[in-house]
C-alpha cells in the first residue's frame, strides 16, 4: 500500500526566509510517480512538480526546489526567499505505476505561512 | 489553456437528500476522477473513471456514491442519501491518458455542506 507522511503541520517563517517542506513515502513499486501541489486560502489546488521514480535529479524551477532521495524514501520542498502569496497548504503526493486509471495518495499537508 | 470545471461552487443539502455534483473535464481527456477533502484534512482519492466504466474506487467509495458520464462533455458524483460526515470539498480531476505518469488536472472544487 502506498503512504505520504508529511510530519509538519504547520511551518510559520519571516519574509524572505528559506523554508523546507518534508516529504516521506511508502511504496512496494519500484515505478512510481511524485507530486507537489499548492493549495491556496481559495482552495483549488495547484500542480507544482512531477518526479519520476529513476530520475533522482533536483530540480529548481525560480525559487522552488525539490529533493528527491530514493535512500531515504524523501521528496522535500524548499521555497527560497519566501514571499507572503506563498502562505499555502502544501500536499505532497505518490502515485504508482501499472494501473490505468492511477489514484494520488496524498500526504496530510503542511500549512505554510509567510508572514511579513 | 483548458481547464476543469465544477458546478456548482457550493452546494447546501439537507441529510438524505440526494446530490448531483457536476463536472466538465477538459475535452481530450478520458481519464476521470474524483477527490474528496474534509475541511481541514487531507485530499483522499474516491474514484477513478475510463471507457464508461469504474477503474478503481477506494474504501469511501461506497454504495451510496455513483458516477456517471451522461454525455460526451459531463461526468457527474452521485451522493444518493447524504449524511452529515459527507460534508466535504469534491474535486474532480482529468488527466489525458492512464497511469501515474500522466498529471491529473484538478477543477476548482464544489464545497458540499450538509445540514
Amino acid at each position: 500500500a502506498q503512504k505520504v507522511t508529511q510530519a509538519q503541520t504547520e511551518i510559520s517563517v519571516v519574509e524572505k526566509e528559506d523554508v523546507t517542506l518534508d516529504c516521506v513515502y511508502e511504496t512496494r513499486d519500484t515505478t512510481y510517480y511524485l507530486f507537489w501541489y499548492k493549495q491556496p486560502p481559495s482552495g483549488e489546488l495547484v500542480f507544482l512538480i512531477r518526479r519520476n521514480s529513476f530520475d533522482e535529479q533536483n530540480e529548481i524551477s525560480g525559487r522552488y526546489s525539490w529533493n528527491f532521495q530514493k535512500s531515504t524514501s524523501s521528496f522535500n520542498f524548499t521555497i527560497t526567499a519566501s514571499q507572503v502569496v506563498d502562505s499555502a497548504v502544501y500536499f505532497c503526493a505518490l502515485s504508482e505505476d501499472g494501473t490505468s486509471g492511477s489514484r494520488l495518495t496524498f500526504g496530510e499537508g503542511t500549512q505554510l505561512t509567510v508572514n511579513p | 489553456e483548458p481547464e476543469v470545471t465544477q458546478t456548482p461552487s457550493h452546494q447546501v443539502t439537507q441529510m438524505g437528500q440526494e446530490v448531483i455534483l457536476r463536472c466538465v473535464p477538459i475535452s481530450n481527456h478520458l481519464y476521470f476522477y474524483w477527490y474528496r477533502q474534509i475541511l481541514g484534512q487531507k485530499v483522499e482519492f474516491l474514484v477513478s473513471f475510463y471507457n464508461n466504466e469504474i477503474s478503481e474506487k477506494s474504501e469511501i467509495f461506497d454504495d451510496q456514491f455513483s458516477v456517471e458520464r451522461p454525455d460526451g462533455s459531463n461526468f457527474t458524483l452521485k451522493i444518493r442519501s447524504t449524511k452529515l460526515e459527507d460534508s466535504a470539498m469534491y474535486f474532480c480531476a482529468s488527466s489525458g491518458r492512464g497511469g501515474a505518469r500522466n498529471e491529473q488536472f484538478f477543477g476548482p472544487g464544489t464545497r458540499l455542506t450538509v445540514l
